[in-house]
């Protein structure tokens, strides 16, 4: 039962072009999501979270959209970057800061110069 | 600041033979601590979590156990591995809402 989907295993974007990562949720309890990068033999990191109260963060090239209706978020990275390249884990949570996060199965972008 | 140390770093292991991989946090004291893993098109699975020494919680059951004998180690083990206990292995701990993940073991069983 996957609470989290990345239904995309891959996205290829050419560099300085947007790249859109899009994760769905089932679990309407989920109030908190984040997006980690993750290189190949390294740990995910994280790089940027949304909270359910708001529907858009920005943090320079990546902002993160929510729309709770259609239990939906995506990632846009403008603009790309061939060292974005890489596997992009959406995340959720629900309830208190120490609750476990579930994770997707993982998106690999791949930004080519 | 808080660090978490992997190790080893790969590892190649026979089929049946035992498993230890530990995992040690600096700069903190009674973190919870989590084990996942990260297995072909299986995402980020958590595997085992624990708030405190001696105190674990297992989320899936499998073929794999976890000790926290110490506040700042957590060890996951298994005593016969399968070829199926493959995987990327992460380490994390929680900060402000979110997971910080040490750099993982690479465990290849053959």
């Amino acid at each position: 039962d996957q609470q989290v989907k990345q239904n995309s295993p891959s996205l290829s974007v050419q560099e300085g072009r947007i790249s859109i990562l899009n994760c769905d949720y089932t679990n309407s309890m989920f109030d908190y999501f984040l997006w980690y990068k993750k290189y190949p033999a390294e740990g995910p990191t994280f790089l940027i979270s949304i909270s359910s109260i708001k529907d858009k963060n920005e943090d320079g090239r990546f902002t993160v959209f929510l729309n709770k209706s259609a239990k939906h978020l995506s990632l846009h990275i403008v603009p790309s970057q061939p060292g974005d390249s890489a596997v992009y884990f959406c995340a959720a949570r629900e309830g208190s800061g120490y609750s476990t996060l579930t994770f997707g199965k993982g998106t690999m972008l791949l930004v080519s110069p | 600041s808080q660090t978490i140390h992997q190790w080893p770093a790969t590892l190649v292991q026979p089929v049946g033979s035992p498993l230890s991989l530990e995992c040690t946090v600096e700069g903190t004291s009674n973190p919870n601590l989590y084990w996942y893993r990260q297995a072909a098109g299986r995402g980020l699975q958590l595997l085992f979590y624990s708030v405190g020494i001696g105190q674990i919680s297992s989320e899936v059951p499998q073929n794999l156990s976890a000790s926290r004998p110490q506040d700042r180690q957590f060890i996951l083990s298994s005593k016969k591995l399968l070829l199926s206990d493959s995987g990327f292995y992460l380490c994390a701990l929680p900060r402000g809402g979110k997971a910080f993940f040490g750099q993982g073991t690479r465990l290849t069983v053959v």
